[in-house]
């Protein structure tokens, strides 16, 4: 079973510009998350979608936004980029996300961002 | 809120050492704990879990067992090796609290010499 895919792998955008990065769950996994890791602030969550709705969000200002289809493929999207948006950005997936104590989040590989 | 707390690093040990990395964690609900591994330019593993008291996740010679009473999940492992280089993140997902997202500790960056 193929797990999940992450692209691009790297990016490099400036300051102002806009970003969408997309993400592929193992398939049969309807729970999408998102996480920022940074080297100052370690491992974030962003948000999390199940069957298209957005059901969690972390702590982070409207310029991340996000997106699951009915396929599960979800998309974030962060608009004016600011330096401090350089991060690798990771994607997990799982079957149904934490309405089950024995569910697992699986990762993808993340996408490099650097914004310059 | 839930946290984690885990052993700052680096470590570094030579081949064929005992490794034991320390996590605790505070948590409202009923948590599973989990450690992920993430190797050089690479995203996160999954290591092991355990998803209640006193149960032990195991998995290439690593092992934790999920404590209550003293709120820990430390990780181990008898005899590390070169290729167990890598940074370990403890981290648990609380299913009375908020739902689909872990919460990670700080992670702890383990050198092996040979």
């Amino acid at each position: 079973k193929a797990g999940v895919t992450q692209t691009p792998r790297y990016l490099i955008k400036t300051r102002g510009q806009q970003v969408t990065l997309s993400c592929s769950p193992i398939s049969g996994h309807r729970s999408v998350s998102w996480y920022q890791q940074t080297p100052g602030q370690g491992l974030q969550f962003l948000f999390e979608y199940f069957s298209e709705t957005q059901r969690n969000k972390g702590n982070f200002p409207g310029r991340f936004s996000g997106r699951q289809f009915s396929n599960s493929r979800s998309e974030m999207n962060v608009s004016t980029l600011e330096l401090g948006d350089s991060a690798l950005y990771l994607c997990a997936s799982s079957l149904v996300g934490g309405l089950a104590d024995t569910d697992t989040q699986y990762f993808g590989p993340g996408t490099r961002l650097t914004v310059l | 809120g839930d946290s984690v707390t885990q052993m700052e690093g680096p470590v570094t040990l030579s081949e064929e050492a005992f490794l034991t990395i320390n996590c605790t964690y505070t948590a409202t609900g009923y948590p599973s704990l989990f450690w992920y591994v993430q190797y050089p330019g690479e995203g996160l593993q999954l290591l092991l879990k355990a998803t209640k008291a006193d149960d032990k996740g195991s998995n290439k010679g690593f092992e934790a067992t999920y404590r209550k009473e003293t709120t820990s999940f430390h990780l181990e492992k008898g005899s590390v090796q070169v290729s167990d280089s890598a940074v370990y993140f403890c981290a648990l997902m609380d299913y009375g609290g908020s739902q689909g997202n872990l919460i990670f500790g700080k992670g702890t960056k383990l050198s092996v010499k040979p």
